[in-house]
C-alpha cells in the first residue's frame, strides 16, 4: 500500500533553515509528482510547491521563491524540502502529499511540526 | 492567484442530516476540483478529484458536483465520524489554492 513517511518534528531559531523528508513506498517513486503544503495552527492549507521525481524538476509558489528548495533522491525513494530564512510565521506542521493523475493529491504523509522559536 | 471561497466557514448538524458545501472559484478551473476531510491533530485525507470521482475507499455518502466555477460537496447522512473541517482545492492552474475551510460540528 502507498505510505508516505514523514520526518519528526524540529525546533528552529528564527534565521535558521529546516529539511524535511518524505519517505515513498508502495509505488514506483519516479512515477509521480509530490506536493509539499503547510498548515500554520489553526489555520488553513497553503501550497509550497511541486517536485517531479523523475527529473527533479520543481514548481514553487511565488510566496516561497528564493527560501524553499526541493529536491529527491531516487535511491531511498525520498523527496526533501527546505525553507530557509525561517521565522516565527513559518511555525506550521508541514505536509508531503503525491500528485496522481493531473498532480491531484491522492495519499498524504502524516505531517511534520516545524517550530520557529527564540 | 485562483481564490477559492467556501460557505459556509461552519455548520451544526444532526446525525442522519443531509449536509451541502459549496465552493467558488474566482475563474473558471473546468473539473479540476477536489475535497479533502481533516480531523483535529490529522493529516487531511482526499474524498473527491474532478469534481465528482470518489477516491478509493471513501464511502458512497460523499458525493460532489459542478464544473467551471461553482461546485458542491454533499454528504448523504452525517455520521458521527464525518464532524470534521471540509476543505476544496484547485489543481487547474499553479498555485494551487485551497479554500478557507468549512468546518461541521455536532448540533
Amino acid at each position: 500500500q502507498v505510505q508516505l513517511v514523514q520526518s519528526g518534528a524540529e525546533v528552529k531559531k528564527p534565521g535558521a533553515s529546516v529539511k524535511v523528508s518524505c519517505r515513498a513506498s508502495g509505488y514506483t517513486f519516479i512515477s509521480y509528482y509530490m506536493h509539499w503544503v503547510r498548515q500554520a495552527p489553526g489555520q488553513g492549507l497553503e501550497w509550497m510547491g511541486i517536485i517531479n521525481p523523475s527529473g527533479g524538476s520543481t514548481t514553487y509558489a511565488e510566496m516561497f521563491q528564493g527560501r524553499v528548495t526541493m529536491t529527491r533522491d531516487t535511491s531511498t525513494s525520498t523527496v526533501y524540502m527546505e525553507l530557509s530564512s525561517l521565522r516565527s510565521e513559518d511555525t506550521a506542521v508541514y505536509y508531503c502529499a503525491r500528485g496522481g493523475t493531473n498532480q491531484r493529491f491522492d495519499y498524504w504523509g502524516q505531517g511534520t511540526l516545524v517550530t520557529v522559536s527564540s | 492567484d485562483i481564490q477559492m471561497t467556501q460557505s459556509p466557514s461552519s455548520l451544526s448538524a444532526s446525525v442522519g442530516d443531509r449536509v451541502t458545501i459549496t465552493c467558488r472559484a474566482s475563474q473558471g478551473i473546468s473539473n479540476y476540483l477536489a475535497w479533502f476531510q481533516q480531523k483535529p491533530g490529522k493529516a487531511p485525507k482526499s474524498l473527491i478529484y474532478a469534481a465528482s470521482s470518489l477516491q478509493s475507499g471513501v464511502p458512497s455518502k460523499f458525493s460532489g458536483s459542478g464544473s467551471g466555477t461553482d461546485f458542491t460537496l454533499t454528504i448523504s447522512s452525517l455520521q458521527s465520524e464525518d464532524f470534521a473541517t471540509y476543505y476544496c482545492q484547485q489543481y487547474n492552474r499553479y498555485p494551487y489554492t485551497f479554500g478557507q475551510g468549512t468546518k461541521v460540528e455536532i448540533k
